[in-house]
């Protein structure tokens, strides 16, 4: 089945800088992979999205980018604001016989003002 | 559009009794839910795929017996914990799809289980 790793754990970034958070996946049949914001005792929030046929994607300060060929994916926040300090988590969803959503082990995003 | 409620949003219980957990879909007919549990400062766990009509999924290691799943409608899945234990004390969160084709997964609220 699909195995989705997560980088770092832990981030903590001064309001302002970028923040990075890097998945890799390993089932090639996986060709969705959402990202998501959840604050504590909430759902998760999709914050983005992107399919494999695609290699990168903006909306506002968010992006992310696919190496299909590397199986991996990263999300980029740019202008952090304390208002983004959650968990985020990779996802990757397999077109194969499971069709289902993988999640990352999550990333703690500290944005400190 | 695309929301998904849970039942209740909370829920305390004693050893050995049951629970169970509603998801519903309130805007649109979702052939298959998902349900996952998660524990304090951990990812998301599926424990099994709801398809309406037809028997769960289980992922490896969750047992069938204990978490019955039910799919009555298009609109609804229930999660049932038999025979509860407080290690079973658990963030529990549904998700739903649009069609058998969709990617995007609408998630619950979540539904915070307490064993005493």
């Amino acid at each position: 089945g699909e195995n989705v790793e997560q980088h770092p754990s832990t981030l903590s970034v001064q309001e302002g800088d970028s923040a990075v958070i890097k998945c890799t996946y390993s089932d090639s049949a996986s060709n969705y992979f959402p990202w998501y914001k959840q604050e504590l005792g909430k759902r998760p929030q999709l914050i983005i999205d992107i399919r494999s046929n695609v290699g990168e994607k903006k909306d506002q300060r968010i992006a992310v980018t696919l190496n299909k060929t590397a199986k991996h994916f990263s999300l980029h926040i740019t202008e952090t604001q304390p208002e983004d300090s959650a968990v985020y988590f990779c996802a990757a969803f397999s077109s194969g016989s499971a069709r289902q959503l993988t999640f990352g082990s999550g990333t703690q995003l500290t944005v400190l003002p | 559009g695309a929301v998904v409620s849970q039942h209740p949003s909370w829920v305390i219980c004693k050893s050995g009794t049951s629970v169970k957990i509603e998801c519903r879909s309130l805007d649109f007919q979702a052939t298959t839910m998902f349900w996952y549990r998660q524990f304090p400062k951990q990812s998301l766990m599926l424990m099994a795929t709801s398809n309406e009509g037809s028997k769960a999924t289980y992922e490896q290691g969750v047992e069938k017996d204990k978490f019955l799943i039910n799919h009555a409608s298009l609109t609804l899945s229930t999660l049932t914990v038999t025979s509860a234990h407080p290690e079973d004390s658990s963030f529990y969160i549904c998700s739903a799809g649009e069609g058998r084709g969709a990617y995007e997964q609408y998630f619950g609220p979540g539904t915070r289980l307490t064993v005493t």
